[in-house]
């Protein structure tokens, strides 16, 4: 058990319905990520936070995805208008501040688009 | 970032020692190596992770060359549980877009 919790461990919509996804990070970790995996692929990432700030986006993060870190602790990341595309596992990890320390994942979010 | 290279699929059987090799021709002077495990159905895992010759921890060790252009992750007695697929990343480690490939699957048999 790394620590990292992720809420639901599964989702099921229909498209052009919008859906949020929540991380809780290892408590004392002040860097948040979230990753994208579809199946057969390793986990791609999507944007990084910095206790409440919002660092670095991915070119995969389009205009209907969107998330936030509001008090640097736990991150929701929504997808507004849901496409069969979008069906992947949606992965959290965090990590502490300081080199030599690794990112540590949650059990990751899977969404199926209908 | 530095590209990797490592087989789609391995397959070995139970007590044997296993040898995943990554090859990163360009591997930058700051970037270091780790390796990464991930069962179905959930995160990946943090193995191991090293610079320059060899690096052991309880569940690994890992081999880096002089050039550091391929490393070798070394799975001492695999078992039935350690069926999973194998990352190799390559990246500062200050760095924050960490790039995974399509890693290796491993596959251990009775």
């Amino acid at each position: 058990d790394t620590g990292v919790s992720q809420d639901p461990r599964h989702k099921i919509t229909k498209r052009g319905q919008n859906v949020t996804f929540r991380c809780d990070p290892i408590s004392e970790h002040n860097r948040l990520y979230w990753y994208r995996q579809t199946l057969g692929q390793g986990p791609e990432f999507l944007t990084y936070f910095q206790n409440e700030a919002q660092l670095e986006k991915s070119r995969l993060l389009s205009d209907r995805f969107s998330a936030e870190r509001p008090k640097g602790s736990f991150s929701t990341l929504e997808i507004q208008r849901t496409e069969q595309g979008d069906s992947a596992m949606y992965l959290c990890a965090s990590r502490s501040q300081g080199g030599g320390e690794t990112q540590y994942f949650g059990p990751g979010t899977r969404l199926l688009v209908l | 970032l530095a590209k990797t290279t490592q087989p789609i699929s391995m397959d070995s059987y139970e007590g044997q020692e296993v040898n995943i090799t990554c090859s990163h021709n360009n591997i930058a002077t700051n970037d270091y190596i780790t390796w990464y495990q991930q069962f179905p159905s959930q995160g990946p895992r943090f193995i191991i992770q090293g610079y320059k010759t060899k690096v052991t921890n309880e569940v690994a060790s890992l081999f880096i060359p002089a050039d550091r252009k391929s490393s070798t992750l070394s799975l001492p007695r695999v078992s039935l549980s350690d069926t999973a697929v194998y990352y190799c990343l390559v990246g500062d480690i200050g760095n924050n877009d960490m790039r995974f490939g399509a890693g290796t699957r491993l596959t251990v048999k009775p």
